[in-house]
């Protein structure tokens, strides 16, 4: 368990509204990840951050923003939810192996209608 | 493009009888290939980091294996509680933070 928590764990929404999710993390990770998935497509990333205020777009970035004011808190934001943002969506941690691992919460499950 | 492609996309096989699943992947020089379990409605889980020819990682019933071109997953004597859908994914050298996901291996193994 990377003490990682997502909410909300399910949400429908309308075309055109605004969504935000979260991700809370416990244990002072500094790297931490936004990914989605998709039927038909392996894990995507979205954005990713490095830091407090520090973000970086992955390769599929078009549509969401996201910010970090806090090390525990990575927030995903849709500006104007699209029924193409229907997905299931990962927060993640970087571990501390080397190379790397990543870890992975429970997820959030995005309904736009 | 880094890619990653796992085979089969589904897998049954009979409690106790072993199989391997592969990933094969393209990457601009490996910095790591990582295998996850992912039960349905949660998040993946990680199980092993490969970055070597030829290095072997193991756990419980589970072997992971890396080539130059192709990582296996072997499976012994499998029990019904190792269904789940299996993830291979690569990184790439020079900084990338992206981790490229293949689609995933459905396991189903029955009593």
């Amino acid at each position: 368990d990377a003490g990682i928590t997502q909410s909300p764990r399910h949400k429908v929404t309308e075309t055109g509204t605004p969504v935000t999710l979260r991700c809370h993390q416990t244990e002072n990770h500094r790297y931490m990840y936004w990914y989605r998935q998709d039927p038909g497509h392996g894990l995507r990333l979205i954005h990713y951050s490095y830091g407090v205020k520090d973000t970086d777009k992955g390769e599929v970035s078009d549509g969401y923003s996201v910010s970090r004011s806090k090390t525990e808190d990575f927030l995903l934001t849709l500006e104007s939810a699209t029924s193409s943002q229907t997905s299931v969506y990962f927060c993640a941690i970087r571990g501390t192996g080397s190379p790397y691992e990543q870890y992975f919460g429970p997820g959030t499950r995005l309904t736009v209608t | 493009e880094d890619q990653v492609t796992q085979s089969p996309e589904a897998l049954r096989l009979q409690e106790g009888e072993s199989s391997s699943l592969n990933c094969s992947y393209t990457v601009s020089g490996l910095r790591g290939l990582f295998w996850y379990r992912q039960d349905p409605g949660k998040g993946p889980e990680f199980l092993f980091t490969l970055y070597s020819a030829g290095e072997e990682k193991e756990k419980e019933r589970l072997k992971a294996t890396l080539t130059k071109k192709e990582s296996f997953l072997h499976i012994t004597a499998p029990k019904p509680e190792d269904s789940a859908t299996y993830l291979c994914a690569v990184q790439a050298r020079g900084g990338s933070e992206k981790l490229v996901f293949g689609k995933g291996t459905k396991l189903t193994v029955n009593p």
